[in-house]
């Protein structure tokens, strides 16, 4: 299952930079989007979400942006901080068909001080 | 923070025995979701439930999957007769409402199962 792609399965960055992590899905019909974040051995924690109608959310430190001709999203963190270090998942959803979410691989960042 | 809460938070079991994995669901959420996660790959969608039925279900929740809530707070996951591919970190989750927009799906920190 491809529909959701992070190609990135690293990436690391240096405290108070930007983190921008990258996600490519192939699903036409996906209209809404989400980044969690996880730490070793606990769960998904949610981040933040955007759906299809706009084309940038933002949240304090994060900010989303979808490219929906390109079915590409990003997750920007700026200014990047060591605790920030983790996995982050985009995952995406057809809201019509409920709210099953369809995961990427996930990228490991790390931020170091 | 409200929090789902999964046990056991790691189980052993011979290959052909049955599992059953509990989840406390945060106590005002109607909507409730398996995910698992085996090692080194996605985290995949098993199974939704809401109003004491199945709302949707992947092509992994096959009939030697189960769910149920059995009384007002825990929301459980069987698998009759386990396999070595089932071996995973299982997530319960659990959201307000059914769709995304204005919500959120909170995950629990998983029941890692190995089938030996």
């Amino acid at each position: 299952d491809q529909q959701v792609k992070q190609n990135s399965p690293s990436l690391s960055v240096q405290e108070g930079r930007i983190s921008i992590l990258n996600c490519d899905y192939t699903n036409s019909m996906f209209d809404y989007f989400l980044w969690y974040k996880k730490y070793p051995a606990e769960g998904p924690t949610f981040l933040i979400s955007i759906s299809s109608i706009k084309d940038k959310n933002e949240d304090g430190r994060f900010t989303v942006f979808l490219n929906k001709s390109a079915k590409h999203l990003s997750l920007h963190i700026v200014p990047s901080q060591p605790g920030d270090s983790a996995v982050y998942f985009c995952a995406a959803s057809e809201e019509t068909s409920g709210s099953r979410l369809t995961f990427g691989e996930g990228t490991q960042l790390t931020v170091n001080p | 923070e409200p929090e789902v809460t999964q046990t056991p938070s790691h189980q052993v079991t011979q290959m052909g025995q049955e599992v059953i994995l509990r989840c406390v669901p945060i106590s005002n959420h109607l909507y409730f979701y398996w995910y698992r996660q085996i090692l080194g790959q996605k985290v995949e969608f098993l199974v939704s439930f809401y109003n004491n039925e199945i709302s949707e279900k992947s092509e992994i929740f096959d009939d030697q999957f189960s769910v149920e809530r059995p009384d007002g707070s825990n929301f459980t996951l069987k698998i009759r007769s386990t396999k070595l591919e089932d071996s995973a970190m299982y997530f319960c989750a659990s959201s307000e409402l059914g769709s995304l927009s204005g919500n959120t799906i909170y995950f629990g920190e998983g029941s890692w199962l190995t089938v030996v």
